[in-house]
């Protein structure tokens, strides 16, 4: 059964101070992973697609990788208006639904 | 350019009641998804729908009803409502191989 697992469940970051997330995965031929990211009261909001093993993206102080088994989102020098919670997702089988972790909820202060 | 539009944003029902959530997605995309997020949770998918059909639907009982209209716009039916449908609704919009953009989703809440 396809499963996606994201740690840790929640993360206080000081301004500054860089960290990662995690995104394990399991899924029978991967299809694209996607991170999402969603501020409180509103949907997600689209910031990357991984394919591949190796993969990168990266998108201002952000930057998403990608193995075999896990993706990690990397967040260099955090900002107060990074705080949100992160979501990460594989691509079903049949490429119409998408399979979320429970997300991450990060929040950086001043 | 407008994305993809909810309404309403908030509805309160009681149990048993029946609800109807409606979308329009994003100009130029063809594809809806609806999604059920719990708080806490990560969103779960429900049904897609594209040329009108519902292509694939994920682990949802049959009170839970879509349908799409020539225009691309979409809607959600839930009957029998139960305590524990109390959720955000997502709808998301998508063109074939593109990621799927959300709206800000319909909060409901079942009393």
């Amino acid at each position: 059964e396809d499963q996606v697992t994201q740690s840790p469940e929640a993360l206080r970051l000081q301004e500054g101070e860089s960290s990662s997330l995690n995104c394990s995965y399991t899924v029978s031929g991967l299809r694209g992973l996607f991170w999402y990211r969603q501020d409180p009261g509103k949907g997600p909001e689209f910031l990357f697609t991984l394919y591949s093993a190796g993969e990168e993206k990266e998108k201002e102080r952000l930057k998403a990788t990608l193995t075999k088994k896990e993706s990690f989102l990397h967040i260099t020098a955090p900002k107060p208006e990074d705080s949100a919670t992160y979501l990460c997702a594989v691509l079903n089988q049949a490429g119409t639904a998408l399979i979320f972790g429970k997300g991450t909820t990060l929040s950086v202060s001043s | 350019d407008a994305g993809v539009t909810q309404s309403p944003t908030h509805l309160i029902k009681t149990r048993g009641q029946q609800v109807t959530l409606r979308c329009s997605p994003k100009s130029g995309h063809d594809t809806v998804s609806w999604y059920q997020q719990a708080l806490g949770q990560g969103p779960q998918f429900i049904f897609q729908y594209y040329e009108e059909e519902e292509r694939q639907r994920g682990n949802f009982p049959d009170r839970f009803s879509g349908h799409q209209y020539p225009n691309y716009s979409s809607e959600l039916n839930v009957n029998a409502l139960l305590l524990g449908d109390s959720a955000l609704y997502l709808c998301a919009s998508s063109l074939q191989n593109s990621p799927l953009h959300f709206g800000n989703g319909t909060r409901l809440t079942v009393t």
